[in-house]
């Protein structure tokens, strides 16, 4: 069936090192891959997008990267800050449509 | 300032109770759409709407209802809540695909429901 899933559920790094999270999907129709962030007590906030037709794209210190010959998404986040501890949500937009199907998340936590 | 907001933050009730969830956004989205996240499952969509008068189930509809009166209102109705309904619940607006802009959904605060 139709997924998409994470490796990790946890994820642990030291303030100013490189975080690099994980999905998996399993839906080859879907036309964009995207990842967002919640914070404690709110919402999902979205962070970056890519087309289904691109293997990379960078934003402000995140990177996205798409493998599909693997069915595999990666999120980068460089020199991770505190601000950055947060659930991170791997979603993709299913057929066109405007529908969001996320993974389970990623729970991010800064060493200081 | 841009945002959805979402009435009550809080709640709780009990079985059969009837109750709304009110959710508004100011930045004149067409798409709004409902969500519940619950722990080891994510964030899964109840109901969307395209816009006024539009709007179609999610994946996991059962026991709920939706209205989409005015572009910029989208009430979450629970007839009878059932204690397998306590979750959080987000609600979610963005601009339409066409727009081109339909990946970043703006999401409110959330509603914590407890119905015993």
């Amino acid at each position: 069936g139709e997924s998409v899933g994470l490796h990790l559920p946890t994820l642990s790094v030291q303030e100013g090192d490189n975080s690099i999270i994980n999905c998996a999907y399993s839906n080859s129709a879907s036309d964009y891959f995207i990842w967002y962030k919640q914070e404690s007590g709110k919402g999902p906030q979205f962070i970056i997008d890519i087309r289904s037709n691109m293997d990379k794209r960078q934003g402000q210190r995140v990177t996205v990267l798409l493998n599909k010959t693997v069915k595999h998404l990666s999120l980068q986040i460089a020199a991770t800050q505190p601000g950055d501890s947060a659930v991170y949500f791997c979603a993709h937009n299913r057929g066109g449509a405007q529908k969001l199907v996320f993974g389970q998340g990623t729970r991010l936590t800064i060493n200081p | 300032e841009a945002q959805v907001t979402q009435n009550p933050r809080y709640l709780i009730t009990v079985t059969g109770k009837k109750l709304t969830v009110t959710c508004s956004q100011n930045m004149n989205h067409e798409y709004m759409s409902w969500y519940r996240q619950d722990p080891g499952l994510g964030l899964r969509q109840i109901y969307y709407s395209m816009n006024v008068e539009v709007t179609d189930k999610g994946d996991v509809p059962e026991g709920y209802k939706v209205s989409r009166k005015e572009k910029r209102n989208f009430p979450l109705i629970l007839e009878s809540p059932s204690p397998n309904q306590t979750s959080l619940y987000f609600c979610a607006s963005s601009f339409h695909r066409t727009s081109g802009r339909t990946n970043e959904q703006f999401f409110g605060p959330g509603t914590r429901l407890t119905v015993l």
